[in-house]
């Protein structure tokens, strides 16, 4: 079946330091990707997405891009700050199975410090 | 914006008691997920439906039964709680069409079952 897999962390970083949280996936038809971000004490709430290959989703200088080639999705930032603190997850929605729910990854957290 | 509302943040519940988690959602979203979020297991789709009265099971609903009577609210329900249940529960809606349409979540019900 369809699957996310993402890199475990914790991720520990610096203020200002470069963000890579690797997210690859397995999937039998043509998926939309997702990342989801977690703020302590919140529900998850969407960072961004791509719903097509070489599609690249940004949002809040959050940037991943849909390679299909890699089955990767990456979450890159090139300066990171406190308030980016918070656990993020990888997801999928199989465009040929209509309706079906989002299928995440384990979610990776990742700590800023100033 | 589209809000999800559980209605407890904090529930601690007895070993056999049912247990009722419900969820409203107030944008007119077809879909409805329950889900269960553990360290290091990241989200676990438990129920989802796609209208009033339509359920699907998840990948764990062992344990757990739901309700939808009306399109807005979505109920999980725990026929006899037991302390492995003791976990994050997560609410989602989203629009018809998932592959495209982000889910929107709810802060969460923390669940101690003692």
């Amino acid at each position: 079946g369809d699957s996310v897999t993402q890199m475990e962390g914790p991720v520990t970083l610096s203020e200002e330091a470069f963000l890579t949280i690797n997210c690859t996936y397995t999937a039998t038809g043509y998926p939309s990707l997702f990342w989801y971000v977690q703020y302590p004490g919140e529900g998850l709430q969407l960072l961004l997405k791509a719903t097509k290959a070489d599609d690249k989703g940004s949002n809040k200088g959050f940037e991943a891009t849909y390679r299909k080639e890699t089955t990767s999705f990456h979450l890159e930032k090139g300066s990171v700050q406190v308030s980016d603190s918070a656990v993020y997850f990888c997801a999928l929605s199989d465009r040929n199975q209509a309706g079906t729910a989002l299928i995440f990854g384990k979610g990776t957290t990742l700590s800023v410090s100033s | 914006d589209v809000k999800v509302t559980q209605s407890s943040r904090y529930l601690v519940k007895r070993t056999g008691e049912k247990v009722f988690l419900e969820c409203v959602q107030d944008m007119d979203h077809e879909n409805m997920f329950w889900y269960r979020q553990d360290p290091g297991l990241g989200l676990r789709l438990i129920y989802f439906s796609y209208d009033v009265k339509m359920k699907e099971k998840g990948d764990i609903p062992e344990g757990y039964s739901v309700s939808r009577e009306k399109k807005e609210r979505f109920s999980l329900i725990l026929e006899s709680a037991s302390t492995n249940q003791t976990s994050m529960y997560l609410c989602a809606s989203g629009a018809t069409g998932a592959y495209n349409s982000p889910l929107h979540f709810g802060n969460g019900t923390r669940l101690t079952v003692t």
